[in-house]
């Protein structure tokens, strides 16, 4: 079954707001990765974390270091290059297979 | 950021076709996945490699394609005889091991069945 739900499914932020994404875990993860996919397809990496938190100048994500069953993806003052849809995946713990969420689409208007 | 290089970017093919792509992983990464992504933006991992060795695949891989990773060559994936429901963005990635360790995409082939 389906062990990656990720929220919300799509979001649209003005210029300039803060919001985050979410991915919560049925089982336990070792590790998660955030993607970035534009328009044309690419998936850009954005972040990967086996535990804690990073920050990568207005982005930051999280990773619950305790039970590792959840992440979050944070975007502080939203730009119009932001847009794109956001995929978290995490590495079961147990199996080591990589499992994709369903993606967040966001849209940044003016 | 990545270093992976697919090609063809788009691939347009007509059913019972054979569809041929091709990935370069980066440099020093031992390790290859392909994963199909569909218009419901779904990740199916399809095959992975370590060298030049299969690690996992699924059965529509075994059965419907052919991969590979030579030394000194690009990796390919080759669907024998295309299908419309093969209509997809065929992403490869690579990493330096199994597990515990950042994928980096390639920009994919988008595939085309007409």
């Amino acid at each position: 079954g389906d062990q990656v739900e990720q929220s919300p499914s799509a979001l649209s932020l003005h210029e300039g707001t803060d919001s985050a994404l979410r991915c919560n875990f049925t089982t336990t993860m070792r590790s998660v990765q955030w993607f970035r996919q534009n328009s044309r397809g690419s998936l850009i990496s954005l972040f990967y974390l086996a535990s804690g938190t990073k920050e990568n100048g207005r982005l930051k994500s999280a990773f619950d270091s305790k039970e590792r069953r959840y992440s979050t993806l944070h975007i502080r003052d939203a730009q119009l290059e932001d847009s794109g849809t956001y995929f978290c995946a995490a590495e079961a713990a147990n199996t080591g297979k990589l499992t994709f969420g369903d993606g967040t689409v966001l849209t940044v208007k003016p | 950021n990545s270093k992976v290089i697919q090609t063809p970017r788009y691939l347009v093919k007509g059913q019972g076709q054979k569809a041929k792509m091709r990935c370069i992983p980066e440099k020093g990464h031992p390790v290859v996945f392909w994963y199909q992504q569909n218009k419901n933006n779904e990740f199916k991992f399809l095959i992975n490699f370590q060298n030049q060795e299969v690690l996992q695949q699924i059965d529509m891989t075994e059965k419907r394609f052919s991969a590979e990773c030579p030394s000194n060559s690009p990796c390919s994936l080759e669907i024998q005889s295309s299908e419309a429901g093969d209509s997809a963005l065929y992403l490869c990635a690579s990493t330096g091991t199994l597990s515990n360790e950042r994928l980096f995409f390639g920009h994919g082939t988008k595939l085309s069945v007409l």
